[in-house]
């Protein structure tokens, strides 16, 4: 089955720190990946995605390249902001016919930005 | 634009007491989605619906019963609450087999406490 591992958090940076989030997945067929972001309150809301293989999802400053032979896509920004603050979920979305597309999700990170 | 609308944000129930949580989306979207989110688990999908007429247990599917009202509204009933059910509840929604690699979007959630 399907399965997506990120790195354990809490992530507690300083204002401009650079920021890396591990993600790797385990997959049957060729998924497309997914960042949301999760704001205290709040729903989940979509950060960025990839649909391929070298593909490069990036949005607010945040990037993430899908890497097949690592299995991975892993969250990057280069300077974090207290408005980063948040929890980051790493997604899969299977697109074999008959999986109805639906997500498998990481356990989130938590990041926590001081000032 | 209002997007996936949950209603009630907040509950308390007593063990054994009834309740439906109610969803709906206004983008038109096939596929309608209910998940359990608990602290270190991350987001666990309980049922869905891939097209309206149409619903699948999730993996948690047990205590809960889901209803798709018409192609807008989705519906999860908890017939006689249990403690353990104590949880955020989120809706989703998306455009599911009709375009591919598209994201799900969430609501803010239910905050549901059995006590």
């Amino acid at each position: 089955g399907n399965s997506v591992t990120q790195m354990e958090g809490p992530v507690t940076l300083s204002e401009e720190a650079f920021l890396t989030i591990n993600c790797t997945y385990t997959a049957t067929g060729y998924p497309s990946l997914f960042w949301y972001v999760q704001y205290p309150g709040e729903g989940l809301q979509l950060l960025l995605k990839a649909t391929k293989a070298d593909d490069k999802g990036s949005n607010k400053g945040f990037e993430a390249t899908y890497r097949k032979e690592t299995t991975s896509f892993h969250l990057e920004k280069g300077s974090v902001q207290v408005s980063d603050s948040a929890v980051y979920f790493c997604a899969l979305s299977d697109q074999s016919r008959g999986s109805n597309y639906k997500l498998t999700f990481g356990k989130g990170t938590l990041l926590t930005v001081n000032p | 634009n209002a997007g996936v609308t949950q209603t009630p944000k907040f509950q308390v129930l007593k063990t054994g007491q009834s309740m439906t949580l109610q969803c709906a989306q206004d983008m038109n979207h096939n596929s309608m989605y209910w998940y359990r989110q608990d602290p270190g688990m991350g987001l666990r999908l309980i049922y869905y619906s891939a097209s309206e007429g149409t619903t699948d247990k999730g993996e948690v599917p047990n205590g809960y019963n889901v209803s798709r009202l018409n192609k807008r509204e989705f519906s999860l009933r908890l017939e006689s609450a249990a403690p353990s059910q104590t949880s955020v509840y989120f809706c989703a929604s998306s455009a599911g087999w009709a375009v591919s690699n598209q994201p799900q979007h969430f609501g803010d959630g239910t905050r549901l406490s059995i006590l």
